[in-house]
C-alpha cells in the first residue's frame, strides 16, 4: 500500500471549514483513498473514502486531484466535537491481507 | 446492534501473566482484526480474520495469539505479558471483501507491570 503523508497538527475556528491536506504521491490505479478519524481514547471511525472522484457525505467531503497524489478532506462547518486525530490511508479496496495501515495522522483542534 | 464490544475496558497484569482479550460484533462481519496503539502512535495491525476458521498474522504478531471458532467472536490471547505489551488494543470488523468500513470497538487499555 502506498505511503501517505499528512501534517502532524492544524487549528480550525469553530463554524469554519476543516482543510486536511494529504500526500500520496506513490498511490497506484487500484488504489483508493480512506479517512478515518479518532476521537481522544475512542477507536477509530470511518469518515469517507474514494477513487477518483470526489465524493461527499454526511459527514465530510473528499477532493482528490486529477494526478491522484493528494487529497483533501473538508469538514464544512467544523464544531468543537471534531477534535480528532485524522488519518489519511491509501490501500487496494476490500484488501483482507493487509486491513488498514495507520500512519501519524493529523492532531485537529478545533477552537471556539 | 451493539456494534464492536470489547472487554475488559481496563486491565493491569503481571509479568509473564497469560490473560485474553474478548471482541464481539453482532453484524454477522466476515472480517475481523485487532491493533495496538502505543501511546502517541497509530495503530498497528497484530491478527486478523477473513471468516470463521481463517486466521492470519499482521504486522505485530508476536505474543499473541487468536482464534476464530464463530462469526461473532475473535478473542485475543497473550501468551506471558511483557511490559511491551502495554498498549490500548482495538478490535475491528467489515463486513466483507467489498465492504470496506471497519468498524472499531472502544478498546482495551493494558497494562503490564
Amino acid at each position: 500500500d502506498a505511503k501517505t503523508t499528512q501534517p502532524p497538527s492544524m487549528d480550525c475556528a469553530e463554524g469554519r471549514a476543516a482543510n486536511l491536506p494529504c500526500n500520496h504521491s506513490t498511490i497506484s490505479g487500484n488504489e483508493y483513498v480512506y479517512w478515518y478519524r479518532q476521537i481522544h481514547s475512542q477507536g477509530p471511525q470511518y469518515i469517507i473514502h474514494g477513487l477518483k472522484n470526489n465524493e461527499t457525505n454526511e459527514m465530510a467531503s473528499l477532493i482528490i486531484t486529477e494526478d491522484r497524489k493528494s487529497s483533501t478532506l473538508i469538514l464544512p462547518h467544523a464544531t468543537l466535537r471534531d477534535t480528532a486525530v485524522y488519518y489519511c490511508i491509501v490501500r487496494v479496496a476490500g484488501n483482507a491481507g493487509n486491513m488498514l495501515t495507520f500512519g501519524g495522522g493529523t492532531r485537529l483542534m478545533v477552537k471556539p | 446492534n451493539a456494534g464492536v464490544t470489547q472487554t475488559p475496558k481496563f486491565q493491569v497484569l503481571k509479568t509473564g501473566q497469560s490473560m485474553t482479550l474478548q471482541c464481539a460484533q453482532d453484524m454477522n462481519h466476515e472480517y475481523m482484526s485487532w491493533y495496538r496503539q502505543d501511546p502517541g502512535m497509530g495503530l498497528r495491525l497484530i491478527h486478523y480474520s477473513v471468516g470463521a476458521g481463517i486466521t492470519d498474522q499482521g504486522e505485530v504478531p508476536n505474543g499473541y495469539n487468536v482464534s476464530r471458532s464463530t462469526t461473532e467472536d475473535f478473542p485475543l490471547r497473550l501468551l506471558s505479558a511483557a511490559p511491551s505489551q502495554t498498549s490500548v488494543y482495538f478490535c475491528a470488523s467489515k463486513g466483507g471483501r467489498e465492504r470496506d468500513e471497519q468498524f472499531f470497538g472502544p478498546g482495551t487499555r493494558l497494562t503490564v507491570l
